[in-house]
């Protein structure tokens, strides 16, 4: 079956500390693997976009890499600020599932002041 | 438009119930997909759309979910006799084509089934 897995649930950290979110699928077949952002009774805000042929992605403070081999990526936040505070969400669409991008359940990120 | 328009944002029914809940996309985005998010969890994919094509509706929990896209434009989810499993958050997205660009998402439309 075809999943992505998050890790931690969830998480909390001083201002200003660095910090790597994970992500994890189960097949290295994939298409491209998007990070996104989810603020409370919010929709998802795209942050980076990683194709199959990328190693990593970098947005201002953000960066996500992509080792298909090892079936993981990491979302680095550097220098976080209160703001952040989000579910920060990985999404997989794999070359043999269709059209259809798979979700894990994400991570609670909360920054404190 | 400048965003992925969804209507309404909160819908309360009664169990048994039909409700409607419309998607409009950004203008010129070939592709649609529907999502379903229960709390706490990440959005499960429900159909995709390829202009007014349904190309997938594997994620479509039961026949009570219907999708359609008649003009390749504004998309309208429709849940029959609604039951207290079908609350959630129903999520729109659209890209320029296919997954190969980045999904857009719409706010979202609540429904909660009494």
């Amino acid at each position: 079956k075809q999943e992505v897995t998050q890790i931690p649930a969830a998480l909390s950290v001083p201002e200003g500390e660095n910090l790597v979110l994970n992500c994890s699928f189960t097949d290295s077949a994939i298409y491209n693997l998007q990070w996104f952002r989810q603020d409370p009774g919010k929709g998802l805000t795209s942050l980076l976009l990683i194709q199959s042929s990328q190693r990593e992605q970098t947005s201002g403070r953000l960066n996500a890499s992509l080792d298909k081999s090892s079936g993981r990526s990491t979302l680095y936040i550097a220098a976080s600020q209160p703001g952040d505070s989000a579910t920060y969400l990985c999404a997989v669409r794999y070359n043999t599932g269709g059209f259809k991008t798979i979700f894990g359940a994400g991570t609670r990120l909360f920054v404190k002041a | 438009g400048a965003g992925v328009s969804q209507s309404p944002r909160y819908k309360v029914a009664k169990r048994g119930q039909d409700v409607a809940l419309r998607c409009d996309p950004i203008s010129g985005h070939v592709s649609l997909f529907w999502y379903q998010q229960a709390l706490g969890q990440g959005p499960e994919f429900l159909t995709y759309f390829q202009n007014e094509a349904q190309l997938d509706k594997s994620g479509l929990p039961s026949d009570r979910f219907f999708a359609e896209r008649p003009e390749g434009s504004v998309s309208t989810l429709k849940i029959q006799r609604t039951q207290q499993e079908d609350s959630a958050v129903y999520l729109c997205a659209s890209s320029l084509v296919g997954g190969a660009n980045v999904l857009t998402f719409g706010a979202g439309s609540r429904l909660t089934v009494l």
